[in-house]
């Protein structure tokens, strides 16, 4: 019982576009969202994170983008730079529950091409 | 050091064989994870330690599976008996304090063949 997923397990955008990752999750007890990025042969590195209180977080190129009545979010990347290249997790937790752990999607590869 | 460390980085076992993998959170991080990321899949949550506690192991696949931070600080998941299903990355890592509502960072993870 997948509880967060991502539906796209590849994408690819040219150089300079709009990059646009999508993420929808089913508990509805989630109230926090990050995005991890990973390159090849590293661990994840966090990008942004968002929580239920709002519906946009924004930082430099990236933009987090929830809709909680449709348990979706968004990740969209402007301009997208071939240093974007990678796999993009989506991560949720209950901050109500306790000392809940994140739960992961199974990521979306990201190739952006010059 | 300034982020977490995880050793050994690549370790090939023979099936049957016992494995230690060990973390060094980031210093001062209340919180330590353990994850197994299987090819293809993301990150799935093993156990959870607060400081020396550990508050939830549910993701431990097996009895086979034991993780200890006697102190706090480092941490060691432990595998006996390893098979070839153990085969995966395995990723520690913390945060500054409780898991909830706060970012936790990532080591580089330690890669576990079973041959």
């Amino acid at each position: 019982d997948q509880q967060v997923k991502q539906n796209s397990p590849s994408l690819s955008v040219q150089e300079g576009r709009i990059s646009i990752l999508n993420c929808d999750y089913t508990n509805s007890m989630f109230d926090y969202f990050l995005w991890y990025k990973k390159y090849p042969a590293e661990g994840p590195t966090f990008l942004i994170s968002i929580s239920s209180i709002k519906d946009k977080n924004e930082d430099g190129r990236f933009t987090v983008f929830l809709n909680k009545s449709a348990k979706h979010l968004s990740l969209h990347i402007v301009p997208s730079q071939p240093g974007d290249s990678a796999v993009y997790f989506c991560a949720a937790s209950d901050t109500n529950s306790g000392n809940t752990p994140l739960v992961f999607g199974k990521g979306t590869r990201l190739s952006v091409i010059a | 050091g300034a982020g977490v460390s995880q050793s050994p980085r690549y370790k090939v076992a023979k099936r049957g064989q016992d494995v230690a993998l060990r973390c060094d959170p980031i210093s001062g991080h209340v919180s330590l994870f353990w994850y197994q990321q299987a090819l293809g899949q993301g990150p799935e949550f093993l156990t959870y330690f607060q400081n020396e506690a550990q508050l939830d192991k549910s993701g431990l696949p097996s009895d086979r599976f034991f993780a200890e931070r006697p102190e706090g600080s480092v941490s060691t998941l432990k595998i006996q008996r390893t098979q070839q299903e153990d085969s995966a990355v395995y990723l520690c890592a913390s945060s500054l304090w409780v898991a909830a509502g706060n970012t936790i960072y990532f080591g580089e993870g330690s890669w576990l063949t079973v041959v």
